[in-house]
């Protein structure tokens, strides 16, 4: 089945403490993007990865990192999380390179920083 | 960089009325253009989407319609049923520096009573 995995879904945890939001995709997409979700802002694009080993920033960029090592997995890392990161996470994929294409989203992570 | 105007935040609409959310633009050179429907704890979920070089796009119930000139497109709902409700994001992507990236709308809270 095609699918965009992340973990862990429900996360709470306390400033400082680093932590990583894992995704994974298996329909060998070569774009791939992480948003955050908040009540009345609508989704707001973090980061993006156009391939292996390209990655760019998205609108809300600061404390968060990427990497992309290979096609399949993106995890997303917060070095020192602070309770404005507290916010649902989706991973995103899809087929073309632009992003111009049908775009499937993970699950969410609900994340909460103390 | 695009910015995407999303009205109304909020519709409420009795089960059989239409629905239409209009969103607009500001990049020009976007040419992607697709809706986005997420019910109450779920991810994102692409219901329809309109390239630039079209005008209307329909699917059974939902449409899309895309002015460039004026830079807006809209999702118009017919025969709405309770189903229907839930939150709508309209999103655009287009070049930027070579690269595309997709800008969200804030959302629109759909109501359909029956």
């Amino acid at each position: 089945e095609a699918q965009v995995t992340q973990n862990p879904r429900y996360l709470i945890t306390v400033t400082g403490k680093k932590l990583t939001v894992t995704c994974s995709q298996n329909m060998n997409h070569e774009y791939m993007s992480w948003y955050r979700q908040d009540p009345g802002l609508g989704l707001r694009q973090i980061y993006y990865s156009m391939n292996v080993e390209v990655t760019d920033k998205g609108d809300v960029p600061e404390g968060y990192k990427v990497s992309r090592k290979e096609k399949r997995n993106f995890p997303l890392i917060l070095e020192s999380p602070s309770p404005n990161q507290t916010s649902l996470y989706f991973c995103a994929s899809t087929r073309l390179a632009g992003g111009t294409d049908t775009q499937y989203f993970g699950p969410g992570t609900r994340l909460t920083v103390l | 960089g695009e910015n995407v105007e999303q009205h109304p935040s909020t519709l409420s609409v009795q089960e059989g009325d239409s629905a239409v959310i209009k969103c607009t633009y500001s990049d020009s050179a976007s040419n992607y253009f697709p809706w986005y429907k997420q019910e109450l704890g779920k991810r994102p979920q692409l219901i329809i989407d309109i390239r630039s070089n079209v005008g209307e796009k329909k699917d059974q119930r939902i449409a899309v319609t895309l002015n460039k000139t004026a830079k807006h497109f809209s999702l118009h709902i017919t025969e709405t049923q309770p189903e229907d409700s839930a939150v709508y994001f309209c999103a655009a992507s287009g070049p930027l520096s070579g690269y595309s990236t997709l800008t969200f709308g804030k959302g629109t809270m759909l109501l359909v009573s029956p």
